[in-house]
């Protein structure tokens, strides 16, 4: 079965710092790789995702994450938090070719520090 | 286009009544998926409906049930409530009957407390 793994449920940064959200994933195939952000009392919106092309994929909110399988990681990265980043993140798989639904990891709470 | 609107925003019940959690999906979306996230927990895929039948299922019970309608709007149903079922029920609709490479959008949830 497919899994994600995201090391450390809280990270804090200070504004104009570089953010970095580690996600490790499972599988026996290199798989389709989603990060989610939630907001408070909001529902997910996709940040970006993996599926087969390119290796480094940029998303909303100048967000990006770079898909490396030898290390079977897809960790997000931004290169200067805004306070407005403070949310918490997912990270979430499925298989390739996108026919399973979404396994998520258990998330990672930013914090934006003034 | 509206987004994804799900009703009861909150609610409270106590442990053994029943719950119908409603979803309205993206306009021009035919799939809908719902999923659990407890307290500090990653969302879990409950099952999806397409095309008014349920088209996968995750590992919850039978007392854990669904509808789509004609229109794709779609319920969820939970029997005999367990105080671990206090959780936040996120609804997500698609295109084309596929939950995973197909971008989800997301509702902002019913918060259920079992009391």
């Amino acid at each position: 079965a497919q899994s994600v793994t995201q090391l450390g449920s809280h990270v804090s940064v200070s504004e104009g710092a570089l953010v970095l959200l580690r996600c490790n994933y499972s599988s026996s195939v290199p798989p389709y790789l989603f990060w989610y952000v939630q907001y408070p009392n909001q529902g997910l919106q996709l940040l970006l995702k993996y599926t087969s092309a390119a290796t480094l994929v940029k998303g909303i909110n100048g967000f990006e994450a770079e898909f490396k399988k030898s290390e079977t990681s897809f960790h997000l990265t931004k290169p200067s938090a805004h306070m407005s980043d403070a949310a918490e993140y997912f990270c979430a798989v499925s298989d390739p070719g996108g026919n399973t639904p979404l396994v998520f990891g258990k998330g990672t709470r930013l914090s934006v520090i003034a | 286009e509206t987004g994804v609107t799900q009703s009861p925003t909150h609610l409270i019940k106590t442990r053994g009544q029943q719950v119908t959690l409603r979803c309205s999906s993206q306009s021009g979306h035919n799939t809908v998926s719902w999923y659990q996230q407890a307290l500090g927990q990653g969302p879990q895929f409950i099952f999806q409906y397409y095309r008014e039948e349920e088209n996968g299922r995750g590992n919850f019970p039978p007392r854990f049930s669904g509808l789509q309608f004609p229109n794709y709007s779609s319920e969820l149903n939970v029997n005999a409530l367990e105080l671990d079922d206090s959780a936040l029920y996120l609804c997500a609709s698609s295109l084309g009957g596929q939950g995973g490479a197909n971008v989800l959008t997301f509702g902002a949830g019913s918060r259920l407390t079992v009391l």
